[in-house]
C-alpha cells in the first residue's frame, strides 16, 4: 500500500522567506507524486507533478519540488513566500503500476504567511 | 475549458431529509471521485468510477449513502437520510484512467450543513 506523510499540519514564514513542506512517500513500486493547493472555499488545484522524467519539477506560481529517491522525499519549496500563498497545501501519490489515477493524499500542511 | 461542475455549491437541511449532490466531470475524463472533507477527518475518499463503473465504495461511510454515475458526465451522491455528522464538504473530481501518473481535477466542492 502506498502513503505519504506530511511533516507539520501548519507551517508559517515571513513574506520573502523560503518555504517548505516537506513530504514523504511510501511506495512499492516506482512512484508518481503530486501537489496541490487549496484556498478558502475552493477546491483542490494542482500545483505540480512528478512523473519520472526530470526529479526536479516546475509547477504553477513559482513552486518546484525535488524528487529524492534515496529519501523517499518529495518537498515543495518556493524560494520568497507572499501573501497570497497562505493556503493548505496536500502532497499526494499514485502508483504507477496499480489503480489507474486514484491518488491517496497526505493531511495536508497550512501555509501562514506574515509580515 | 470548463471544469468539474458541483451542484448545489452550499446546502443546508434538516435531519432526514434526503440530499442529492450533483458533479459534471471534465468533458473526456473517464475517472470520477467523490471525496468528503472535514476539520476531524480531513480529505477522505468516499467512492471512485472508471468508465461509469463503481470501482471502490469502500469509503462510503455507511448504507445511508449511495452514488451513482448513469453516464460519462453526470454523476450523483446521495445521502438519505441525513445526519448532522454527515455535514462536511464533498467534493468531486474527475481524471483519466491511462496508466498511472494522471493528476484529478476538482470541482469547487459542495458545502453541506445538516441541521
Amino acid at each position: 500500500a502506498q502513503s505519504v506523510t506530511q511533516l507539520g499540519s501548519h507551517v508559517s514564514v515571513s513574506e520573502g522567506a523560503l518555504v517548505l513542506l516537506r513530504c514523504n512517500y511510501s511506495s512499492s513500486v516506482p512512484p508518481y507524486l503530486f501537489w496541490y493547493v487549496q484556498y478558502p472555499n475552493q477546491g483542490l488545484q494542482l500545483l505540480l507533478k512528478y512523473t519520472s522524467a526530470a526529479t526536479l519539477v516546475k509547477g504553477i506560481n513559482g513552486f518546484e519540488a525535488e524528487f529524492k529517491k534515496s529519501e523517499t522525499s518529495f518537498h515543495l519549496t518556493k524560494p520568497s513566500a507572499h501573501m497570497s500563498d497562505a493556503a493548505e497545501y496536500f502532497c499526494a501519490v499514485s502508483d504507477a503500476a496499480g489503480t489507474a489515477s486514484k491518488l491517496t493524499f497526505g493531511t495536508g500542511t497550512r501555509l501562514q504567511v506574515t509580515l | 475549458d470548463a471544469g468539474v461542475i458541483q451542484s448545489p455549491r452550499h446546502e443546508v437541511t434538516e435531519m432526514g431529509q434526503e440530499v442529492t449532490l450533483r458533479c459534471k466531470p471534465i468533458s473526456g475524463h473517464n475517472s470520477l471521485f467523490w471525496y468528503r472533507q472535514t476539520m476531524m477527518r480531513g480529505l477522505e475518499l468516499l467512492i471512485y468510477f472508471n468508465n461509469n463503473v463503481p470501482i471502490d465504495d469502500s469509503g462510503m461511510p455507511e448504507d445511508r449513502f449511495s452514488a451513482k454515475m448513469p453516464n460519462a458526465s453526470f454523476s450523483t451522491l446521495k445521502i438519505q437520510p441525513s445526519e448532522p455528522r454527515d455535514s462536511a464538504v464533498y467534493f468531486c473530481a474527475s481524471s483519466l484512467v491511462q496508466g498511472g501518473g494522471q493528476p484529478q481535477h476538482f470541482g469547487d466542492g459542495t458545502r453541506l450543513s445538516i441541521l
